[in-house]
């Protein structure tokens, strides 16, 4: 692994189906990132972890949830799919929280 | 409120300069960030201003203002692969990211 990737790459979901979306680095980053883009708006954050053990809420983190149980992974987790969470979700790190962040590749959600 | 403003599209001319403009109103500030965006591709970090002025980076250049709460990109000698989505973001008293929309360019030969 070099970077940070996600899993899946795209994924269709039927409504009320509960999905994982996984992130994973190998950079020994403290700070991790969950967003979601859309078209026509900005980035939007989801969850965070400034470090492991630690997360907290973003902007629009209705509806998801996430653990950070060590350094490299931070899951997101839809326990219950909606259409309108259809998106694009990004996951990125950081060294710290004022840090550049870097981002994984995307994974394309779509709930049916 | 937040609010960031960008340009939704520009077009420009292969070779030419293009200045790219961002203004912000936000809850604290602790610094300003560039990210470039191809379709279908992640963000990638371009640039980071903190301090007013000029930073100056190959062909890429980021100004910022605090005052004013402006900030602009500066792309030198257009490339085709410029073609793309350029992104402001404010880290802010939170040192959360808030994001602006992003301003599409396009390069025509």
């Amino acid at each position: 692994i070099a970077g940070i990737t996600q899993a899946p790459t795209s994924q269709i979901l039927a409504a009320g189906r509960r999905m994982t979306l996984r992130c994973t680095q190998d950079m020994r980053h403290n700070a991790m990132y969950w967003y979601r883009q859309d078209l026509g708006l900005g980035l939007r954050l989801i969850h965070y972890s400034n470090t492991a053990g630690t997360t907290g809420k973003g902007e629009v983190p209705d509806g998801y949830s996430v653990s950070r149980a060590n350094t490299d992974d931070f899951p997101l987790t839809l326990a219950s799919a909606v259409p309108s969470q259809t998106s694009v979700y990004f996951c990125a790190s950081a060294s710290g929280s004022t840090d550049t962040q870097y981002f994984g590749p995307g994974t394309r959600l779509t709930v049916l | 409120g937040q609010n960031i403003d960008q340009p939704t599209e520009m077009t420009a001319t292969e070779g030419a300069i293009v200045q790219i403009n961002c203004t912000y109103q936000t809850s604290g500030f602790n610094g300003l960030f560039w990210y470039q965006q191809h379709a279908g591709e992640a963000p990638t970090f371009l640039s980071y201003n903190v301090l007013d002025g000029l930073e100056e980076k190959g062909r890429f250049s980021s100004f910022l203002s605090r005052s004013k709460g402006y900030s602009y990109l500066l792309l030198k000698e257009l490339q085709m692969k410029d073609s793309a989505s350029y992104l402001c973001a404010i880290l802010d008293s939170n040192y959360q990211l808030i994001w602006g929309a992003g301003t599409k360019l396009i390069i025509k030969p």
